[in-house]
């Protein structure tokens, strides 16, 4: 599929905000999914959102969805050092199965 | 424990040669996947099943192949025919269709070809 793009790195401090960004491909995807992977490990599905919401919060985490832009965010409040992880952005393609990843945003959280 | 089990954690194996990942889950989803995670890359889609005895190509599957004869398991066959067979390979079920019905995945398989 077409490239779903995020930022590479991203480093905050213990207990700040993080925003990770991502601009997805398709005007037409009708769900996009925040992915967390730890290292050596699968993956762990911290959200998704419906495309005909502007925003989803879920205990620490927001998800803010810009239809027009195609621009998803995820808010981490309160960031933890276990928060420290690659967070992938995902659109459901029009198969209604596959997803299309981002290369993912790795997140290093510092004390 | 319901889950996705994917076996061997790593995997080596001499170029030339075929090998076969395993993957099963307990979960009772019709569909499976099988992704490749490259250094620095995203997931990129091998096959995906949505039912027993039918499977898709993906975006890269190209010297690789699969079957589902059961619903649990989703095995996928490198072939000697991948050119760059190294690679962290996923794999994922879900229920009947997508959006909700989310994709969960296994906890991976390292292959390395010497």
């Amino acid at each position: 599929g077409e490239d779903v793009e995020q930022s590479l790195f991203l480093s905050v401090r213990e207990g700040d905000s993080s925003v990770i960004n991502c601009t997805y491909t398709d005007s037409s995807s009708t769900y996009l999914y925040w992915y967390k992977q730890e290292p050596g490990a699968g993956l762990q599905l911290l959200t998704y959102i419906f495309s005909n919401m502007d925003m989803k919060q879920d205990q620490r985490l927001t998800v803010l969805l810009n239809k027009k832009d195609k621009h998803l965010s995820l808010r981490i409040a309160d960031t933890q050092t276990g928060d420290s992880a690659i967070y992938f952005c995902a659109e459901l393609e029009n198969s209604g199965y596959a997803l299309n990843f981002g290369k993912g945003t790795s997140l290093l959280v510092t004390p | 424990d319901g889950g996705i089990t994917q076996s061997p954690k790593y995997l080596f194996r001499k170029e030339g040669q075929n090998v076969t990942l395993s993957c099963e889950q307990n979960l009772n989803h019709d569909a499976m996947y099988w992704y490749r995670q490259d250094p620095g890359q995203g997931l990129r889609l091998i096959y995906y099943s949505q039912i027993v005895n039918d499977f898709q190509k993906g975006d890269i599957a190209e010297g690789y192949s699969v079957s589902r004869e059961k619903k649990e398991s989703f095995p996928l066959t490198v072939t000697s025919a991948q050119k760059n067979p190294t690679a962290f390979y996923l794999c994922a079920s879900s229920g009947a269709g997508g959006g909700t019905d989310t994709q969960y995945f296994g906890p991976g398989t390292r292959l390395t070809v010497l």
